[in-house]
């Protein structure tokens, strides 16, 4: 599975878009993106996956550049409860299903 | 409904103790998994069932011994524990290994060994 590289920390105003970026220049073609969070002593919580297309559900949206090379996660109102650990995660449809987590982006939203 | 269910949800021991912890998924998924979170908030898997069969087992120190009694429970028995199990460990579940479906997590077992 490709790695991927986040910035360690971000902040958003709440109300406002949060814009999370993950870098996966490594990835290759059957491997998908995947993100999830982690809010503070709660289990990690799925929220979007995508392979070339961009994707969006009542959580957020996955933009993934044409090239497959980087992607952004898009909230599209962030709220204090959004405030977690954003975790980008590149996997292969027939690995054996374990997902490696990197360190993640903080995202701090502030009122 | 809770749909994936941990117990406990906090575990106190001593060293040398044999420890249990429990999981429970309703969602009718057939494979589950159990991650472990250190100190330092990395996460890492560290095994996963389908079906009852085990398939993957990440070098973790046979002291360690999953058991899957059925396809809606996971449990996790620790011998001898030691000072360095200490952590959050997160049971998750998903339709399949294979498919890339995405894994559901339970709320954690914060267990610390004294």
């Amino acid at each position: 599975d490709a790695k991927t590289t986040q910035p360690p920390s971000m902040d958003c105003a709440e109300g406002r878009a949060a814009n999370l970026p993950c870098n996966h220049s490594t990835i290759s073609g059957n491997e998908y993106v995947y993100w999830y969070r982690q809010i503070h002593s709660q289990g990690p919580q799925y929220i979007i996956h995508g392979l070339k297309n961009n994707e969006t559900n009542e959580m957020a949206s996955l933009i993934i550049t044409e090239d497959r090379k980087s992607s952004t996660l898009i909230l599209p109102h962030a709220t204090l409860r959004d405030t977690a650990v954003y975790y980008c995660i590149v996997r292969g449809s027939s690995n054996t299903g374990k997902l490696i987590f990197g360190q993640g982006t903080t995202l701090q939203v502030k009122p | 409904d809770t749909a994936v269910s941990q117990t406990p949800k906090y575990l106190v021991t001593q060293m040398g103790n044999d420890k249990s912890i429990k999981c429970e998924q309703n969602l009718g998924h057939d494979t589950m998994y159990w991650y472990k979170q250190d100190s330092k908030k990395f996460l890492k898997i560290m095994f996963s069932y389908n079906n009852k069969e085990l398939i993957i087992n990440e070098t973790v120190p046979n002291r360690f011994s999953p058991k899957s009694p059925d396809k809606a429970h996971l449990n996790l028995h620790i011998n001898s524990l030691e000072l360095g199990d200490s952590a959050v460990y997160f049971c998750a579940s998903s339709y399949e290994w294979g498919r890339g479906y995405e894994q559901y997590f339970g709320p954690g077992t914060r267990l610390t060994v004294t």
